[in-house]
């Protein structure tokens, strides 16, 4: 079955403790993204990455980094986590570049 | 850069009755339109698109239509069914840079039986 898995999907933290989340495809697809989601403002990209090795920032990129190591694994990390941050993270990936497939979402608490 | 404004916030219609939402967009270089859906504690799920080159597309009981000179589309959903409440959001894009989505701020569809 396609699909983009998450990791965690739900983490409760402390300002200023570093932190990972994992995503996975397993469909082989160049593209990959990070978005968040808070109410009233739709989906943000945060960044994506067009093959491994390849990434560029979105419109919210400040206090995240990327890596794209292997093509099936786009992990977004917190390195200094702020309250802030506290919102619904999606990864996304697509064959295209057009966002075809989400993940189911995790979310985080920054306290 | 690109805004999508997306109307309305919330809808609720009876079991039966049609749902329209409605987007408009602010860059006439966007020619690439996709809808999503996100059900309770689910990531979005691609309904349908359309881009530039159509006016209007159908899939079974939902459709979009693409005004590009008034720069607005819309999601159509007839017959609407309990399964069909959820958050839709619609979003804006070129082919040129495609993995540049703008989307909108989502419209919470609640169909009552």
């Amino acid at each position: 079955e396609a699909q983009v898995t998450q990791n965690p999907r739900y983490l409760i933290t402390v300002t200023g403790k570093k932190l990972t989340v994992t995503c996975s495809q397993n469909m082989n697809h160049e593209y990959m993204s990070w978005y968040r989601q808070d109410p009233g403002l739709g989906l943000r990209q945060i960044y994506y990455s067009m093959n491994v090795e390849v990434t560029d920032k979105g419109d919210v990129p400040e206090g995240y980094k990327v890596s794209r190591k292997e093509k099936r694994n786009f992990p977004l990390i917190l390195e200094s986590p702020s309250p802030n941050q506290t919102s619904l993270y999606f990864c996304a990936s697509s064959s295209t570049g057009f966002w075809e497939y989400f993940g189911p979402g995790t979310r985080l608490l920054v306290l | 850069g690109e805004n999508v404004e997306q109307h309305p916030s919330t809808l609720s219609v009876q079991e039966g009755d049609s749902a329209v939402i409605k987007c408009t967009y602010s860059d006439s270089a966007s020619n690439y339109f996709p809808w999503y859906k996100q059900e309770l504690g689910k990531g979005p799920q691609l309904i349908i698109d359309i881009r530039s080159n159509v006016g209007e597309k159908k899939d079974q009981r939902i459709a979009v239509t693409l005004n590009k000179t008034a720069k607005h589309f819309s999601l159509h959903i007839t017959e609407t069914q309990p399964e069909d409440s959820a958050v839709y959001f619609c979003a804006a894009t070129s082919y040129n840079y495609g993995q540049n989505f703008v989307f909108g701020p989502g419209t919470r569809l609640s169909v009552l039986p």
